[in-house]
C-alpha cells in the first residue's frame, strides 16, 4: 500500500538544539510530500511540501527538508529549535492524480529548557 | 483570504444524537476533504469533493455518516445516531487542483471540530 512512515513517535530536544524527524515514503511514482505540524487542539498548518525539481525545500518557520529517493525518505530538519516548535508533525504524501493524501502517525516534539 | 473554517469549534453530545459540522474552504478551492483523527492518530481520510460532486468515500464512512457540498461551496459532514466511537476531531481542507498539473496540490486545513459523544 501506498503510505508514509514515522518511524518516531516522541522526540525530546532541548531548545537550541537542532532537529530531525524522520519520514519514509513508499509510493510507486515519485510522490509529492508534505509536513505539517498541528498544535494540540488545533487543525494542520502546512510547514512545507515537495513536488519536483530541488530535493531541498525550504519552508515557515525555519524548517527545511530533503528528498531522498535512495533512502525512500523525506525528513525533516531545524538547525535550532525553539520552545514554540514543541507541537506534533505529521508527514503526509500523495503519488498525484486522484489518488488521496496519507498521512503518518505524527511525531510530537517535545522541546526542553 | 481567510483560509479554511469550520463549525461549531467543539461539539459535545449524548449517544443517538445527530450532529452536523459545516466546513467553508478557501474561496476558489475546488476540493474538499473531510479527516478524522483520533488521539495518538494522524488525519484518516473520510471523503472529499471535487466542486459539488462527492468522488470518493472511505469505508470508515458507515451509513450513519453523510457529507454534502451542494453548491461546490461549504460542505456539511452529518453523522446520525452518534456512537461514543464517534468521538474525534473532524478536520476539513481543501485544495485547488489542477489535472494538467499532474496532482500537484496541496491541502489547506481548517482548525477542526472536536466531538465528544458521551
Amino acid at each position: 500500500a501506498q503510505s508514509v512512515t514515522q518511524p518516531d513517535i516522541h522526540i525530546t530536544v532541548s531548545e537550541g538544539a537542532s532537529l530531525e524527524l524522520r519520514c519514509n515514503y513508499s509510493y510507486g511514482a515519485t510522490p509529492y510530500l508534505f509536513w505539517y505540524v498541528q498544535s494540540p487542539g488545533q487543525g494542520l498548518q502546512l510547514l512545507l511540501k515537495y513536488f519536483s525539481g530541488d530535493t531541498l525545500v525550504q519552508g515557515i518557520k525555519g524548517f527545511e527538508a530533503e528528498f531522498k529517493r535512495s533512502q525512500s525518505s523525506f525528513n525533516l530538519r531545524k538547525p535550532s529549535v525553539h520552545w514554540s516548535d514543541a507541537a506534533e508533525y505529521f508527514c503526509a504524501g500523495h503519488s498525484g492524480g486522484y489518488q488521496k493524501v496519507t498521512f503518518g502517525i505524527g511525531t510530537k516534539l517535545q522541546v526542553i529548557p | 483570504d481567510t483560509g479554511v473554517s469550520q463549525d461549531p469549534r467543539h461539539k459535545i453530545t449524548k449517544r443517538g444524537q445527530n450532529v452536523t459540522f459545516r466546513c467553508d474552504p478557501i474561496s476558489e478551492h475546488n476540493r474538499l476533504y473531510w479527516y478524522r483523527q483520533t488521539l495518538g492518530q494522524g488525519p484518516e481520510f473520510l471523503t472529499y469533493f471535487q466542486n459539488e460532486a462527492q468522488l470518493e468515500k472511505s469505508r470508515l464512512l458507515s451509513d450513519r455518516f453523510s457529507a454534502e457540498r451542494p453548491k461546490g461551496s461549504f460542505s456539511t459532514l452529518e453523522i446520525q445516531r452518534t456512537e461514543q466511537g464517534d468521538s474525534a476531531m473532524y478536520l476539513c481542507a481543501s485544495s485547488f487542483f489542477v489535472g494538467s498539473s499532474g496532482g500537484a496540490e496541496t491541502q489547506y486545513f481548517g482548525p477542526g471540530t472536536r466531538l465528544l459523544v458521551l
